[in-house]
This record gives structure tokens, sequence and C-alpha cells, in this order.
């Protein structure tokens, strides 16, 4: 069974840096999957933050493009999101998913989430 | 960014009843439209990818269709566990953009 679950510090100061990571486990990380952030906060909704495949093609939304950087570590089964300048409009619950190979969008699996709250 | 618009924002429905939420798209998207489902305190769950292809486990009491830019999901008769909030998603073109979700009581 496929599994995702984040990991990281749920407080972070106010322009600081936020670093989360998701494990996946119950499938290898290195298939043709895509490997997505998602956050939700109740003034935006849903926003799809960006996605990575183990070849480390990259896409990111551009609105957050410039202070989001997301990375792979296939050994370890991990991927790893990390967001700058970090502000109150920040604040959300984040989520690690899965999209498929022929239609990244299409997150199938998700992890459970982690709520961050940026504060000093 | 393509933005997606759902309809209604909330409903209410007895259990039994047929339930239609609407889903449109600022542009074509080639029928990439997926459906999920959020309960309280939980991650989103797909249903549907594709406009009208049930995920993997999903009953056959949800229906995915679509007509042009406008897509729809129905419930046919609904269980009080069919309360949660639906969103929309298009898959066709990055960013990938949500709808602002449809809370749906039974």
């Amino acid at each position: 069974q496929v599994h995702l679950q984040e990991s990281g510090p749920g407080l972070v100061k106010p322009s600081g840096t936020l670093s989360l990571t998701c494990s996946v486990s119950g499938i290898s990380i290195a298939n043709s999957n895509w490997w997505s952030w998602v956050r939700q906060s109740p003034g935006k909704g849903l926003e799809w933050i960006g996605e990575i495949h183990l070849t480390g093609l990259t896409y990111y939304n551009p609105s957050l493009m410039s202070r989001v950087t997301i990375s792979i570590d296939g050994p370890k089964s991990q991927f790893s999101l990390k967001v700058t300048s970090m502000t109150a409009s920040d604040e959300a619950l984040y989520y690690c998913a899965r999209g498929w190979p022929t239609n990244p969008g299409f997150l199938d699996i998700w992890g459970q989430g982690t709520r961050v709250i940026v504060s000093s | 960014d393509i933005q997606m618009t759902q309809s209604p924002s909330s409903l209410s429905a007895s259990v039994g009843d047929e339930v239609t939420i609407t889903c449109r798209s600022s542009q074509n998207i080639n029928g990439s439209l997926n459906w999920y489902q959020q309960k309280p305190g939980k991650a989103p769950k797909a249903l549907i990818y594709g406009a009208s292809n049930l995920h993997s486990g999903v009953p056959l009491t949800f229906t995915g269709r679509a007509s042009g830019t406008l897509f729809s999901l129905t419930i046919s008769g609904v269980q009080p566990d069919d309360s949660a909030v639906y969103y929309c998603q298009q898959s066709y073109i990055p960013p990938w953009t949500f709808g602002q979700g449809t809370k749906v009581e039974i």
C-alpha cells in the first residue's frame, strides 16, 4: 500500500525558510510518477505548489516560483519542499501527493498533511 | 492560469437524493478534469480523472460528465458518508488549479 508522510517544523519565523520532507513507502519513488506539493488555507483553498520527477524535472506554480524549490532523493525515497521568505499568507496545511506518469496533475495518493504556522 | 469555477458553493440533500455539482473552466482543458472529495480533517481523496473515469475503489454512485468547458459530478442515492467538500481540478496546463469547493451536507 502506497503511503506518503510529510514531516518538518510546524512553526516558521516570518521571513524564514520552510523545509518539509515527504517520505514515500509502498512504492519505489524511482518509477515514472510525479511528486507534488499542495497547500490548503482558508483564504486560498487548494493551491498547487509544484511537482518533481525522479529525473529532476520540476514544474512550479508561477505565483510561488521565485521562493520555492522542490528536490528529490531517490535512495531515501523522499522528496522535499523549501519555501523562502515566509509570511503569514504562507500559513497553510501542506500536503505531498503522487501524480500519475501520464497525467501528472491527477493526484491519486495524498499524505495526511502538516500544518505550518508563521510566527515569531 | 486556468480558472475553475464551481457551483453551488454548498448544498443540502436528503438520503437517497441525487446531487449534481458543476465546474466550469475558463478555457478549453481537453477533458483533463479531476474530482476530489475531502472530509473534515482529512486529505483530499481522488474520485474521478479525465472528466468521467472513476478512480479505483470509487463507488459507481459517482458519475462525471463533460460538455466543452462545463463539467459535472453527480452522486446518486446519496448517503450520510457522502457529506464532504468536493473539488474539481484541471490537469491540462500547469499550474494545476482547483475550484473553490462545494460543501455537500446530507
